[in-house]
């Protein structure tokens, strides 16, 4: 059984960076049929895909337009998770924040999520 | 981007009765490309459906869903009471990668 547990601070000042992590039981960041994705959810934009890590022979990453050049993920295989990093974040970000695992088209395991808030 | 409407915003039904829940692409998608979940308050989205047609595991047969091109359902043949929840459907490909619709309420009538 998949297991993804997310951990990583809720409170942040406008500018600061985000920074959450997604520990993986039952599987492996470098699986090589699966993804590893961040994705959030707020009232106002509904839930949202950020990006993704995964190795096929090497390490991708991919992200949404909308926060491209602020998102960096980075998987770790010494210790099998993955982070989020959201640079020069606004009260925009404010969300909820899951990590889940994607087999191509779609999400079957899913983090418990950390509601981040971003407030001066 | 594709973006995916979902009608009705809120369904007020009562046990035992059946559930219809629509979602709507902007351009036609592929069928393997379509999923659905459920959320209950203050839970993560559960996988039920993929490939528009496909329960994921665990999921009661009671839940089916179907569609092709540009509109997809999701039905609840009869609802047990701890299927009142928030249902969201999702889609891959294009750009960004993934893309969720805005979600059906169905509560309790």
């Amino acid at each position: 059984q998949v297991q993804l547990q997310q951990s990583g601070p809720g409170l942040l000042k406008p500018s600061q960076t985000l920074s959450l992590t997604c520990a993986i039981s039952g599987d492996s960041v470098s699986s090589q049929s699966a993804t590893w994705n961040w994705i959030r959810q707020s009232p106002s934009r509904g839930l949202e895909w950020l990006g993704r890590t995964h190795f096929k022979s090497k390490w991708y990453s991919e992200s949404a337009i909308s926060v491209r050049g602020r998102i960096t993920i980075i998987p770790d295989t010494s210790k099998n998770q993955f982070s989020l990093q959201l640079n020069s974040v606004t009260p925009e970000d404010t969300a909820v924040y899951y990590c889940a695992r994607a087999q191509v088209e779609n999400f079957d395991y899913w983090g418990q999520g950390t509601l981040v808030t971003v407030s001066s | 981007e594709i973006v995916l409407t979902q009608s009705p915003g809120t369904l007020s039904l009562s046990p035992g009765e059946r559930a219809t829940l629509s979602c709507r692409a902007s351009q036609s998608i592929d069928t393997i490309d379509l999923a659905w979940y459920q959320q209950k308050r203050g839970q993560a989205p559960t996988l039920l459906i993929y490939g528009t047609s496909s329960r994921a595991t665990g999921i009661p047969d009671r839940f089916s869903g179907s569609g092709s091109e540009t509109d997809f359902t999701l039905t609840i043949s009869r609802l047990e009471p701890e299927d009142f929840a928030v249902y969201f459907c999702q889609q891959y490909g294009g750009s960004p990668l993934y893309t969720f619709g805005q979600g059906t309420k169905l509560e309790t009538k």
